[in-house]
């Protein structure tokens, strides 16, 4: 089993409508949760970043973090065409050894207008 | 300059040539990393350095060799790759040392290798 598993999509919906992005993971010890978005040709940027359970709000983006049944989410609302990327969740534990973060294939989403 | 810059954005080589890759991040942070990204899999992490000191090897080929001379530059040099080599090439840096958790990276926008 891979450590973080995520659905590579395409997942296609139209404008205005809420997305939900989804990461599972096995390794209970991760502590620390990130999204990231990826436009074509760019490097990813950090989009939201979590410590532990529980949700957190930035605008039309909120991420959830729900430990005991190690599963993360992306939720996005009133969803633009300019959000059409690739989303990647991302992962490491409290500390000790030198693998940093470990993430998911990535999500294709397209947002149609 | 802000942030993460690598250079060049484009490379194309054959087998037999030998090219680098340079990064430079603005930001002060003290780890600096070397990803691989190929279609349809995760992101590889390939080389890690902490404080200019290598502390992490994946396990890369010896056809990569990274150097890092100072904390806000990391280099890869590349010679005699493989067509299988072709990938997008991401530097990221985090403030704090890799494995501390919590270390956020911060990417630049890649290299986009060729190897024909």
């Amino acid at each position: 089993q891979k450590e973080v598993e995520q659905d590579p999509g395409p997942l296609s919906v139209p404008e205005g409508a809420i997305v939900s992005l989804n990461c599972t993971y096995s390794n209970s010890a991760f502590q620390y949760f990130m999204w990231y978005r990826q436009y074509s040709r760019k490097g990813p940027e950090l989009l939201m970043y979590t410590y532990s359970s529980g949700n957190k709000e930035d605008g039309r983006f909120t991420a959830q973090v729900d430990k005991s049944s190690k599963y993360i989410s992306l939720f996005i609302r009133d969803s633009q065409p300019s959000d059409s990327a690739t989303y990647l969740c991302a992962m490491e534990g409290s500390g000790g050894g030198a693998d940093g973060l470990t993430f998911g294939k990535g999500t294709h989403l397209i947002i149609q207008p | 300059e802000t942030g993460v810059t690598q250079t060049p954005r484009h490379l194309v080589m054959g087998m037999t040539n030998k090219k680098s890759l340079k990064c430079e991040q603005h930001l002060g942070h003290n780890a600096m990393y070397w990803y691989k990204q190929s279609a349809k899999k995760p992101l590889e992490l390939m080389f890690v350095y902490n404080f200019k000191e290598q502390t992490e090897n994946n396990s890369v080929p010896s056809r990569f060799s990274p150097e890092c001379p100072n904390s806000s530059h990391l280099f890869l040099h590349l010679h005699t790759l493989q067509p299988e080599d072709s990938a997008l090439y991401l530097c990221a840096s985090s403030q704090l040392p890799s494995g501390q958790g919590g270390d956020v990276q911060y990417f630049g926008p890649g290299t986009r290798l060729t190897v024909t």
